[in-house]
């Protein structure tokens, strides 16, 4: 079992739709979540970190889930500007070891 | 500007022949990290340093070395390339332990004939 699993995809959604992606993880004692976003062929960028509470910036909301062991992250009113490929990252609580899932890929559309 | 550069951006070369990426950040970050990015296998952790002269391996250490002498700087050097490390490789940093996520450079597409 991979230590971080994700939908490929892609998905395509028109825009305005609401999107929603899933990602578990099977490392129990992980501590810190994010989601970054990479675009084709270029470095990944950090989209958000993920809190026990969850939270929200803007369009995108993000859910942590410890007991199931998964993240979410919502995105409200897609844009075409938000097609790109999303990746799950969690860390054990030390910046030097990094798990990302393979990401799952976001198509918005007119 | 806060970033990290890495160079070259493209690299083709042939088998055997020793190369360094470099990598370098102005953010006074103290853990840099290097990953490779293969298709279907997401991001995976070659080496990864905590601090000046601090270096440990990740998941896929064979074939690659490196060094950190300065905390700016964290080259990734491949002594013998074979083809079976063609492919993208990301430079990384970060400012403290978990909770910032990484910064990474803008990548170094590597092709081994």
């Amino acid at each position: 079992r991979k230590e971080v699993e994700q939908d490929p995809g892609p998905f395509n959604v028109p825009e305005g739709a609401t999107v929603a992606f899933n990602c578990t993880y099977s490392n129990s004692a992980s501590q810190s979540f994010f989601w970054y976003r990479q675009d084709c062929r270029k470095e990944p960028k950090l989209l958000m970190s993920v809190y026990s509470s969850g939270n929200e910036d803007g369009r995108f909301t993000a859910q942590l889930n410890r007991a199931s062991q998964y993240i979410s992250l919502l995105i409200r009113d897609s844009k075409l500007s938000d097609s790109a490929t999303y990746l799950c990252v969690v860390s054990t609580g030390t910046a030097s070891k990094l798990t990302f899932g393979t990401g799952t890929r976001l198509q918005v559309t007119l | 500007e806060a970033q990290v550069t890495q160079n070259p951006r493209y690299l083709i070369t042939v088998t055997g022949k020793k190369l360094t990426v470099t990598c370098s950040q102005n953010m006074n970050h103290e853990y840099m990290s290097w990953y490779r990015q293969d298709p279907g296998l997401g991001l995976r952790q070659i080496y990864y340093s905590m601090n000046v002269e601090v270096t440990d391996k990740g998941d896929v250490p064979e074939g690659y070395k490196v060094s950190r002498k300065e905390k700016r700087n964290f080259p990734l050097i491949l002594e013998s390339p074979s083809p079976n490390q063609t492919s993208l490789y990301f430079c990384a940093s970060s400012l403290m332990s978990g909770n910032y996520g990484y910064t990474f450079g803008s990548g170094t597409r590597l092709t081994v004939v």
